[in-house]
């Protein structure tokens, strides 16, 4: 089983700052099974990022997403006040078939 | 527009059981997988249960293997959990959520109902 290790668990940032945000695999970890979710408090979660680089449909280009085979980043290039949140990635995998999430980094406004 | 909207939820006593929905509208509901997610008060994301597209695999997370069965209902758009023999670590916020691709599983999940809260405590 893929165990999924986000890092860090908080970042404390400002609005108009860039955000860097880890996602490491426990094994590698196909990219076009890589993905990105937003929480805020109180509502489900959105996707982000798919296939660990794609933004889905509707998102600002401020996110993007990168890497491959066990470390995974999500950047959001300027924050923006709706952007404090907390941000979780997950892996699809195929045998079994299934999702793991990570354990979420929560960015907080400084 | 796409909606799931959960029922279902409520307060029930460890070892019974319980039954959530997913209704779903707004798009081609026998053409998605289906997953299950839940969140406990506070904590992460816990993947519970995946079911394909026309009902012929279902998946579970080790956690719940036994105890929940998931299913759908094509020609009542509808997604089902059933949950039995529910202990107090099961007590979390229940999430319907749909695949992103037609036919797919191996995706993300572009989707997701409101939730649905389930407490298990005698």
């Amino acid at each position: 089983e893929i165990v999924l290790t986000q890092s860090p668990g908080t970042l404390s940032l400002s609005p108009g700052e860039r955000a860097t945000l880890s996602c490491r695999a426990s094994q590698s970890v196909s990219s076009s099974y890589l993905a990105w979710y937003q929480q805020k408090p109180g509502q489900a979660p959105r996707l982000l990022i798919y296939g660990a680089s794609s933004r889905a449909t509707g998102i600002p280009d401020r996110f993007s997403g990168s890497g491959s085979g066990t470390d995974f980043t999500l950047t959001i290039s300027r924050l923006e006040p709706e952007d404090f949140a907390v941000y979780y990635c997950q892996q699809y995998g195929s045998s079994p078939p299934g999702l793991t999430f990570g354990g979420g980094t929560k960015v907080e406004i400084k | 527009q796409v909606q799931l909207v959960e029922s279902g939820g409520g307060v029930v006593q460890p070892g019974r059981s319980l039954r959530l929905s997913c209704a779903a509208s707004g798009f081609t509901f026998s053409s998605y997988g289906m997953h299950w997610v839940r969140q406990a008060p506070g904590k992460g994301l816990e993947w519970v249960a995946v079911i394909w597209y026309d009902g012929s695999n279902k998946y579970y997370a080790d956690s719940v293997k036994g105890r929940f069965t998931i299913s759908r209902d094509n020609s009542k758009n509808t997604l089902y959990l059933q949950m039995n023999s529910l202990r107090a670590e099961d007590t979390a916020v229940y999430y319907c959520a749909r695949t992103q691709t037609k036919y797919d599983i191996l995706t993300g999940l572009d989707y997701w109902g409101q939730g649905t809260l389930v407490t298990v405590s005698s």
